[in-house]
């Protein structure tokens, strides 16, 4: 069965740092999405992103962070100076078009120090 | 805005018996869909079961079934015949195409199935 992943499982990283989480979605897949889940507390969501542009984000998703389909695979999300409380479990996920099931890889979690 | 409210951080099954997890929300939408996704100890968020909210009918999954009262908003998630393998996370979650497809999530409830 077809599987969304998602690299690295774990990120290390100081503060003030760029990192770039990586996710390969399900292939005939159109919708995609980033959600994070700090520990204790709700998954959120943070973005979703379709024929390449945003289609809707949420008050987290600030200018720290982007997201980019850079090839006909990868779906990456960036943060671009990171701070101690981005440290969560981030979540891919991706849907067909008319479905409305996602399907969550199984994240990466990012720690900064 | 939409709510997604888990009131059990934590629930414990004897193996064989039946358990019941569950979950409120608030909309205002007429419209939408509610899930039920497990997370194991691996981290995999893996759907269990779905309800379209215009559907009156419960929808069931094998030994999964729900408990959907629409006036209620409530949407409880009966797992029958619990096996050592139910043990994890599960996540109640409401989603509306007129807010974008985005899923909106509950806290958690913490299953473990007791052998």
């Amino acid at each position: 069965e077809p599987e969304v992943t998602q690299t690295p499982s774990h990120q290390v990283t100081q503060m003030g740092q760029e990192v770039i989480l990586r996710c390969v979605p399900i292939s005939n897949h159109l919708y995609f999405y980033w959600y994070r889940q700090i520990l204790g507390q709700k998954v959120e969501f943070l973005v979703s992103f379709y024929n390449n542009e945003i289609s809707e984000k949420s008050e987290i998703f600030d200018d720290q962070f982007s997201v980019e389909r850079p090839d006909g695979s990868n779906f990456t999300l960036k943060i671009r100076s990171t701070k101690l409380e981005d440290s969560a479990m981030y979540f891919c996920a991706s849907s067909e078009v008319l479905s409305y099931e996602q399907y969550f890889g199984p994240g990466t979690r990012l720690t900064v120090t | 805005a939409q709510t997604v409210t888990q009131s059990q951080p934590e629930m414990s099954v004897q193996e064989a018996e039946t358990v019941t997890l569950s979950c409120t929300y608030d909309t205002s939408e007429s419209n939408y869909y509610l899930f039920w996704y497990k997370q194991p100890p691996s981290r995999q968020m893996i759907l269990v079961i779905r309800q379209e909210a215009y559907k009156q009918q419960n929808a069931t999954e094998n030994r999964f079934s729900v408990n959907f009262q629409k006036a209620a908003k409530s949407f409880s998630l009966k797992i029958s015949d619990s096996q050592l393998g139910d043990t994890a996370m599960y996540f109640c979650a409401f989603m509306s195409r007129n807010t974008g497809n985005q899923f909106y999530f509950g806290t958690g409830t913490s299953l473990t199935v007791i052998p």
